[in-house]
C-alpha cells in the first residue's frame, strides 16, 4: 500500500523567493512519484517525476524535486517564485496500478 | 504529445437524469483509463480504473450501478451518471495510462463540471 502526506494545505511566498512543498511518502514497493499543478477548473498537469533514475529531477516551468529515500521525502522546490507559480501542488506516488494523491498545497505568491 | 480530451466542459441538467462524459486519448493508445472525481478544495478521488474491453473495476463505496463506465477502444473511455441527482455534482477528471510504460504514468483530462439543478 502506499500514502502521500502533504505538510501545509496552503504556503505562501513573495515573489521571488524561494518555494518549497513538502510531501513525504510510504511505500511498500519501490516507489515512483509525480508532483502535479492543478490550476482553477482544469485538469493536471505534470511537473515532474521520479522513476527510480536520477534522485535530483527537474521539471517543467524551473521546478525540481530531490527523492531522499532515508527521510521518505520528495519535497518540490523552485529558486524564485512567479506570480504565475500559484495553483495547487499535488504529490502523487505509485507502486502497482493507481495513483494515490496527496491532500494538495494551496500556493499563493504575493507581490 | 500524449493529450487527453474530455466532453463536456462542463454541464447542467436536471434532477433525476443522465449524463455521459467522454475521455479520449487523442496520439496514443490508452489501455487503462481512469476516473476521479474531486470536490472543491480536496484532492481527487479514485472512482474507478477501465481496461479496454472488460469491465471496469470500482473503488469501495462508488455505485457501479449509478456511474456506468466504457472503455469501448483504446483510445475512448465513458462515465454516465445515472438519475444524477445535486450530490453528484461535482468536477470528474478523467486520465489515460499510455500502453507500455512501466510506472504508471497517467495524462489526465482537462475535466469535466457537472451541475445538477
Amino acid at each position: 500500500a502506499q500514502s502521500v502526506t502533504q505538510l501545509g494545505s496552503h504556503v505562501s511566498v513573495s515573489e521571488g523567493a524561494l518555494v518549497l512543498l513538502r510531501c513525504n511518502y510510504s511505500s511498500s514497493v519501490p516507489p515512483y512519484l509525480f508532483w502535479y499543478v492543478q490550476y482553477p477548473n482544469q485538469g493536471l498537469q505534470l511537473l515532474l517525476k521520479y522513476t527510480s533514475a536520477a534522485t535530483l529531477v527537474k521539471g517543467i516551468n524551473g521546478f525540481e524535486a530531490e527523492f531522499k529515500k532515508s527521510e521518505t521525502s520528495f519535497h518540490l522546490t523552485k529558486p524564485s517564485a512567479h506570480m504565475s507559480d500559484a495553483a495547487e501542488y499535488f504529490c502523487a506516488v505509485t507502486g502497482g496500478n493507481k495513483l494515490t494523491f496527496g491532500t494538495g498545497t494551496q500556493l499563493k505568491v504575493e507581490l | 504529445g500524449a493529450v487527453v480530451s474530455q466532453h463536456p466542459s462542463w454541464v447542467i441538467c436536471k434532477s433525476g437524469t443522465s449524463v455521459k462524459i467522454e475521455c479520449r486519448s487523442l496520439d496514443f493508445q490508452a489501455t487503462t483509463m481512469f476516473w476521479y472525481r474531486q470536490f472543491p478544495k480536496q484532492s481527487l478521488m479514485l472512482m474507478a480504473t477501465s481496461n479496454e474491453g472488460s469491465k471496469a473495476t470500482y473503488e469501495q463505496g462508488v455505485e457501479k450501478d449509478k456511474f456506468l463506465i466504457n472503455h469501448a477502444s483504446l483510445t475512448l473511455s465513458t462515465l454516465t451518471v445515472t438519475s444524477a441527482h445535486p450530490e453528484d455534482s461535482s468536477f470528474y477528471i478523467c486520465s489515460a495510462r499510455e500502453a507500455g510504460l512501466t510506472y504508471n504514468e497517467q495524462f489526465f483530462g482537462p475535466g469535466t463540471r457537472l451541475t445538477v439543478l
